[in-house]
Parts: structure tokens; sequence; C-alpha cells
């Protein structure tokens, strides 16, 4: 079945350390994005990335980097500058810039940094 | 003030009542979209809207361009539909694909 994998479910961040989460999809869709969701706030946009090897900055990219080097994949790495790494992340795709496509989402990842 | 707002932010009902969540927005918008969100966490798209109305089993959602508001219904609710219900839409111009998101409607249904 086509869908959205994100790994891991749960991770668990040292001060200091990098973290990659993973975000595969295989729904060949050309967009792919990521988001962070606080408790009572809406999600919000970190990066996105409408096709291969090409992405854009969201509402709040700061201390957190991306790559996107397959259709397939779009790797979200929380670096040590993000302050409050502390979240909930979502990883989305569509089939790009057109309004009228559906966005399948991933499960999630919980991050807590310890 | 946010650009999308929903209400009521909580919401609890008993088995079999009707429930209605709104969603009502300040921008220009080319779709939007009723998402679920499980405790678990994940993310399912329930609707995608520009216009009228769309029904999908027992879930039912509208919208009213003129007056930007959209609302989900939820027919003979089960415990089942507990979860948290999101309203985003995608902003009409926009040079990407977007969506600002609602702050979402927790909804448990009690047997």
């Amino acid at each position: 079945d086509g869908g959205i994998t994100q790994s891991p479910k749960y991770l668990f961040r040292k001060e200091g350390q990098n973290v990659t989460l993973s975000c595969e999809q295989n729904l060949n869709h050309d967009a792919m994005y990521w988001y962070r969701q606080d408790p009572g706030q809406g999600l919000r946009l970190i990066y996105y990335s409408q096709i291969v090897n090409d992405f854009q900055k969201g509402d709040i990219a700061e201390g957190y980097s991306v790559s996107r080097e397959k259709k397939e994949s779009f790797p979200l790495t929380v670096t040590s500058a993000q302050k409050n790494p502390t979240a909930f992340y979502l990883c989305a795709s569509n089939f790009g810039r057109h309004g009228g496509n559906t966005i399948y989402f991933g499960e999630g990842s919980w991050l807590t940094v310890v | 003030k946010n650009e999308v707002e929903q209400s009521p932010q909580n919401l609890t009902a008993q088995e079999g009542e009707f429930i209605t969540i709104n969603c009502s927005y300040s921008v220009g918008i080319s779709a939007l979209h009723w998402l679920q969100q499980h405790p678990g966490g994940g993310i399912v798209s329930l609707f995608m809207l520009s216009s009228g109305k769309k029904k999908h089993g027992r879930l039912i959602a509208t919208i009213n361009i003129q007056e930007k508001h959209s609302s989900l219904h939820i027919t003979a609710s089960h415990p089942r539909d507990s979860a948290v219900y999101i309203c985003a839409v995608r902003n009409y111009g926009g040079a990407t694909n977007k969506l600002i998101f609602g702050t979402g409607t927790l909804l448990a249904v009690q047997p």
C-alpha cells in the first residue's frame, strides 16, 4: 500500500546533538513537507520541497536542515542550534503546486531532549 | 488573531449525537482541508473542499466561500470518532503549496 513512513516514532536527543528524522513516501508525490506540532498550536511549516534537489524554508526553519536527493525521501535534521526541539514532527506530501491536491501525512515522530 | 479559527476547542458528546465543528478563516483560499488526528499522532485527510458540500459515510463537510466558513458534521457519533479534528486552508494565490492550520478541536465521544 502507498503511504508515508516516518522513523523513528520516538527519539531522545541529548543537548548539543544533531538528530535526523526520516521521511519516505511511495506515492510518487512531487512535494514534501515537514511540520512541527506543539501543544495548543496549529501545525507550523519547517521546510518544504516542491521538487527533487530543491527545498524552501518554511515559517520556523531556524535550527533545522533538510535534503531532497531523491523524490521519495525528505529527511529532517534537528541541529543543536534548535533551542527548543522537543515536539511532535509530521512529514507530509502531495502532488505539488496545484491547489486541489489532497495532502497525506505520516504517523509522526516524537522528539524529546534529555 | 489566527488566520484559521476553530470552534469549539473541546467537545464532549454522547454516542449517537450529531456533532458540528466550525472553522472560520480570514484569508482568500483555493481549498480547505479537514483532517483527523488520532491519539497516536498520525493525521488522515478527511475532506478537501473548494465549494459546496461533501459527504463520506457519517461525515459531512460544507463550505461557504462568501462567509469564509466551513463546518464538519458527524452524524450518529461513535466513540471511535474521538480524535482531534483540524481545519487547514490553502492560501489563494500563494506561490507555494502551503497550508495554514487551525489549532484543532478535541472531540471525545462517550459510550
